[in-house]
């Protein structure tokens, strides 16, 4: 399994500029999320999923969207980018069990310069 | 809502020295606790978590934590760091019916140093 993916690594925007972060899991996880880093920090929760059309939003949402349309992909879109968005992103994935817990599991995430 | 207080940003440690890292937690409900650590320029890995039962836990890499309720305190503790424990330690919350979300404290940076 590769687990979480996502593409690009590494990209550099102009302001104004829109773009789309995918994000990947082969694991058939129903929840997905996706957060930002942004130093001295943490993370902080942009937007999630609980399963295929089912998406909501968390902690900073302004500024993204996403979309859920199959269990493995789970995209952020930026429209117009800030330099506000220069950040590193890290979508992960868990089970959402039953049981009533679950671990999320992380991507290596994308580094985000918007100049 | 939750949120989480990592009360170091900086632990600087001699290698085989035994470390503590801090965190505190406040919750209107019931929780589940989590660390993860972050290697540089990778994602971030589950060290270990508390759903329920023993307070202590036991995670990978020799790491464990105590839950304590009465003190809302969720600190990793190791005996012996090693060179390759140098990363960056994240401690997180995530509240009974949130969906699982998580909160996530600022993080302490441990360094270890020969």
């Amino acid at each position: 399994n590769a687990g979480v993916t996502q593409t690009p690594k590494f990209r550099i925007l102009k302001i104004g500029q829109s773009m789309t972060l995918q994000c990947a899991q082969d694991m058939n996880h129903n929840y997905m999320y996706w957060y930002r880093q942004d130093p001295g920090m943490g993370l902080k929760l942009i937007y999630y999923s609980v399963g295929a059309g089912i998406t909501d939003k968390g902690e900073v949402p302004n500024g993204y969207n996403v979309s859920r349309s199959t269990t493995e992909d789970f995209p952020l879109r930026l429209e117009l980018a800030a330099p506000s968005q220069t950040s590193v992103y890290f979508c992960a994935s868990g089970t959402g069990t039953s049981g009533g817990f679950e671990t999320q599991y992380f991507g290596p995430g994308t580094r985000l310069l918007v100049l | 809502a939750q949120s989480v207080t990592q009360l170091d940003s900086q632990v600087p440690v001699f290698e085989e020295a035994p470390v503590e890292l801090r965190c505190n937690y406040s919750s209107s409900v019931s929780v589940y606790l989590f660390w993860y650590v972050q290697y540089p320029n990778q994602g971030l890995q589950l060290l270990l978590k508390y759903l329920s039962g023993s307070t202590l836990v036991k995670g990978i890499n020799g790491f464990e934590a105590e839950f304590n309720k009465s003190q809302t305190s969720f600190h990793l503790r190791k005996p012996s760091v090693h060179i390759s424990d140098t990363a960056e330690y994240f401690c997180a919350v995530s509240g009974y019916g949130s969906n699982y979300k998580l909160t996530f404290g600022k993080g302490t940076l441990l360094t270890v140093n020969p």
